[in-house]
């Protein structure tokens, strides 16, 4: 079974640093997606940044990219240029291509505060 | 409007009383999920449903129900609330798992809580 580990419970930066969240995660699947949700405290679940593991590639939105080493298992998120309103649980998570497991399988979270 | 509903927004309820959580979507999505989410363990799969008949139990099925009335409404019961089934929960729906796009996209959750 596939199982997402995030090893930071916590963690802090100051605003307009650049912070990185960890992510490790296994599986014996070739293909399959990595994302990042965000939720702040509006508990919405936003989706951040998502990665195609057959794409070497890494993916970028903004201030944020992943460092996705595929063989090392590892799908770590980077903020740049932190922001107050990046305050929030951040969620990694993995899918399997065709979704036969039917689902996003989620670690537990981090929980970043950024501070002004 | 969003294009995942779920209401109620908030619940109080006592134990052992029945409750319906539901969720609706106006993506056009086959597949439909509900996850429970408690502090400091993330997101965990109770139910999902790849199309109107077919419904699958997830990671933590015991305790609860659900009806897929419709391709567009999935609802979650908890036939005999406990108050360890007091969480956050989120509908979700997304698209057919093969995408170049896939992706969940989320209700805006329910928090229940049962007393």
């Amino acid at each position: 079974a596939q199982t997402v580990t995030q090893s930071q419970p916590e963690m802090s930066v100051q605003e307009a640093e650049t912070v990185t969240l960890s992510c490790t995660y296994d599986t014996s699947e070739n293909n399959y997606y990595l994302f990042w949700y965000k939720q702040p405290p509006s508990r919405q679940m936003i989706l951040v940044i998502r990665q195609e593991a057959y794409k070497q590639q890494n993916a970028t939105e903004n201030r944020f990219s992943v460092n996705f080493q595929k063989a090392a298992k590892s799908f770590s998120l980077k903020i740049s240029d932190s922001q107050l309103g990046d305050t929030a649980m951040y969620f990694c998570a993995f899918m399997n291509y065709g979704g036969s497991q039917g689902n996003l399988i989620f670690g537990k979270g981090t929980k970043l505060s950024v501070k002004p | 409007d969003a294009d995942v509903t779920q209401t109620p927004r908030n619940r109080i309820t006592k134990t052992g009383k029945r409750i319906m959580l539901e969720c609706s979507q106006t993506k056009g999505h086959d597949r439909m999920y509900w996850y429970r989410q408690d502090p400091g363990l993330g997101l965990r799969l109770i139910y999902y449903s790849f199309d109107v008949k077919d419904i699958n139990k997830g990671e933590i099925s015991d305790g609860y129900s659900v009806s897929r009335q419709a391709q567009a409404k999935f609802s979650l019961s908890l036939e005999s609330a406990i108050p360890n089934q007091t969480a956050l929960y989120f509908c979700a729906t997304s698209l057919s798992g093969t995408g170049t796009d896939e992706k969940l996209f989320f209700g805006s959750g329910t928090q229940l809580s049962v007393l």
